[in-house]
C-alpha cells in the first residue's frame, strides 16, 4: 500500500519565478492538505483540498494555489517567488474532512529560492 | 498568536531515560491532539494521538499524558534509544479544521 508521493523531491529557482508541486495521497484518501514547513519550524498550514474545491485557507498570500483532480492528487503552485518561499513544502492525505484529522505526510519538496 | 506552545526546544537524555516534550493549547475548541516524529530530510510520521475524553493512552513506548483543565498535553518516551533521536512535534485540532503545530522539540539519545 503505497503512501503519500510527492515530487519534485528538490527543486531550486529564482526570485520571480513560478513553481508547481505534486502530491499523490495514500490509497483510500480522497482529502489533501499542503502545509509549508520552514528550517527549524513546525508545519503551517497552506490548504486543504476535497472534492477538488479548496476547503480551507491558512494565511497565506493568493501567490499560493491548488489543484484537485478527479484522482485525489493535488498540485500546489507558487507564483513570483520570494526568497522566504524557501522551505519544505509537506504534502499531508486524509479521509474526508468531516473526519477527526489523521493526516499522513509525504516526505516533502524541498524549494530553495535563489 | 501561537495556538499550541511546545517545551523544551531541544532535550539530550542518556539511552534509557524517559524525555518529557510538553504542549500547552488555548482553543477549547481542539478535540484532537496527535504528535508527530520527524526525522531529517523525512516528512512528519503520526505517532500517538490523543483525544480530550481520556487523560492518558500508550503505544508501545510512547504516552501521552492529557490534562483538559489545565489545556495540556505530554508526551513520555519509555527507555529512550538513540534510534529515538528525532524532532517531535505535537499538534492540535478540531474536528474538520487544519492542524495547528508546535515549533518541534530536538530529541538526542546519547548511547
Amino acid at each position: 500500500d503505497a503512501g503519500v508521493t510527492q515530487s519534485p523531491t528538490h527543486l531550486i529557482k529564482t526570485r520571480g519565478q513560478q513553481v508547481t508541486l505534486r502530491c499523490s495521497p495514500k490509497s483510500g484518501h480522497d482529502t489533501v492538505s499542503w502545509y509549508q514547513q520552514a528550517l527549524g519550524q513546525g508545519p503551517q498550514f497552506i490548504f486543504q483540498y476535497y472534492e477538488e474545491e479548496e476547503r480551507q485557507r491558512g494565511n497565506f498570500p493568493d501567490r499560493f494555489s491548488g489543484h484537485q483532480f478527479p484522482n485525489y492528487s493535488s498540485e500546489l503552485n507558487v507564483n513570483a517567488l520570494l526568497l522566504g518561499d524557501s522551505a519544505l513544502y509537506l504534502c499531508a492525505s486524509s479521509l474526508a474532512p468531516q473526519t477527526h484529522n489523521e493526516q499522513f505526510f509525504g516526505p516533502g519538496t524541498r524549494l530553495t529560492v535563489l | 498568536q501561537q495556538q499550541v506552545k511546545q517545551s523544551p526546544q531541544s532535550l539530550i537524555v542518556q539511552k534509557g531515560g524517559i524525555p518529557i516534550i510538553n504542549c500547552a493549547y488555548e482553543n477549547t475548541a481542539f478535540d484532537y491532539f496527535p504528535w508527530y516524529q520527524q526525522f531529517p530530510g523525512k516528512g512528519p510520521a503520526l505517532l500517538i494521538a490523543i483525544r480530550p475524553d481520556v487523560s492518558e493512552k500508550k503505544e508501545g513506548r510512547f504516552t501521552i499524558s492529557f490534562n483538559k483543565s489545565a489545556k495540556q498535553f505530554s508526551l513520555h518516551i519509555m527507555d529512550s534509544q538513540p534510534g529515538d533521536s528525532a524532532t517531535y512535534f505535537c499538534a492540535a485540532s478540531r474536528a474538520g479544521t487544519a492542524l495547528i503545530f508546535g515549533k518541534g522539540t530536538t530529541l538526542s539519545v546519547s548511547s
